[in-house]
């Protein structure tokens, strides 16, 4: 079975400062999706970033990047420049990507992220 | 709708009592997943539909748990004789089908107080 592990349950960050959040998985596929997603006050879940593990890239969206070391199963989230609306629940999620087993995400227990000015 | 509903938002019940709690999906969505999340927790897979079929049931803590869907559309997931334990928010989340590239979009959550 996959897990995901976030290791840091709490992290804080200075209005436009850069803040980095960690993510670790475990798996024994090749195939597969890693996710962001926010969770603020309201509980809607909203998608942050994607990575497919077989692009060598590392996704970009605006200010929020990772960092997909996929051999360390390691997936880290980077905001940078962080603004007052960043402030939200943050959870690292994982999805196969084989068809017989793709329905579900699979979710470490998140960081809250705290924005000060 | 634009996006994913729920209903009721909130909802405070007697230990021993029945709930329903309902999902109306992004319109044209073939695949509909219930998930749970418990306070200050990650989400939880229960269950997901593809079609009014549901191949993946995995995720049901127990037999007092119970989600049906209907016309491709609708999903009511059933609580049975509620438990403190059952108390969380349940989330549900919508996709145009079943496969990791196509994202999953969540509705607000139904928040369950067991008293």
């Amino acid at each position: 079975a996959q897990t995901v592990t976030q290791s840091q349950p709490e992290m804080s960050v200075q209005e436009a400062e850069t803040v980095t959040l960690s993510c670790t998985y475990d798996t024994s596929e090749s195939d597969y999706y890693l996710f962001w997603y926010k969770q603020p006050p309201s509980r809607q879940m909203i998608l942050v970033i994607r990575q497919e593990a077989y692009k060598q890239q590392n996704a970009t969206e605006n200010r929020f990047s990772v960092n997909f070391q996929k051999a360390a199963k390691s997936f880290s989230l980077k905001i940078s420049d962080s603004q007052l609306g960043d402030a939200a629940m943050y959870f690292c999620a994982y999805r196969s990507g084989n068809t017989g087993t793709a329905s579900k995400l699979t979710f470490g227990t998140g960081t809250r992220l705290q924005v000060t000015l | 709708g634009a996006g994913v509903s729920q209903s009721p938002s909130n909802k405070v019940t007697e230990k021993g009592k029945d709930v329903e709690l309902r999902c109306d999906p992004i319109s044209g969505h073939t695949a509909l997943y219930w998930y749970r999340q418990r306070l200050g927790q990650g989400l939880e897979f229960l269950i997901y539909f593809q079609g009014n079929s549901a191949p993946d049931k995995s995720g049901l803590p127990s037999d007092r748990f119970s989600a049906e869907r209907t016309g491709e559309s609708v999903s009511t997931l059933t609580i049975q004789r509620t438990q403190q334990e059952d108390s969380a928010v349940y989330l549900c989340a919508s996709s145009v089908v079943p496969l990791a590239a196509y994202e999953q979009y969540f509705g607000p959550g139904t928040r369950l107080t067991v008293t």
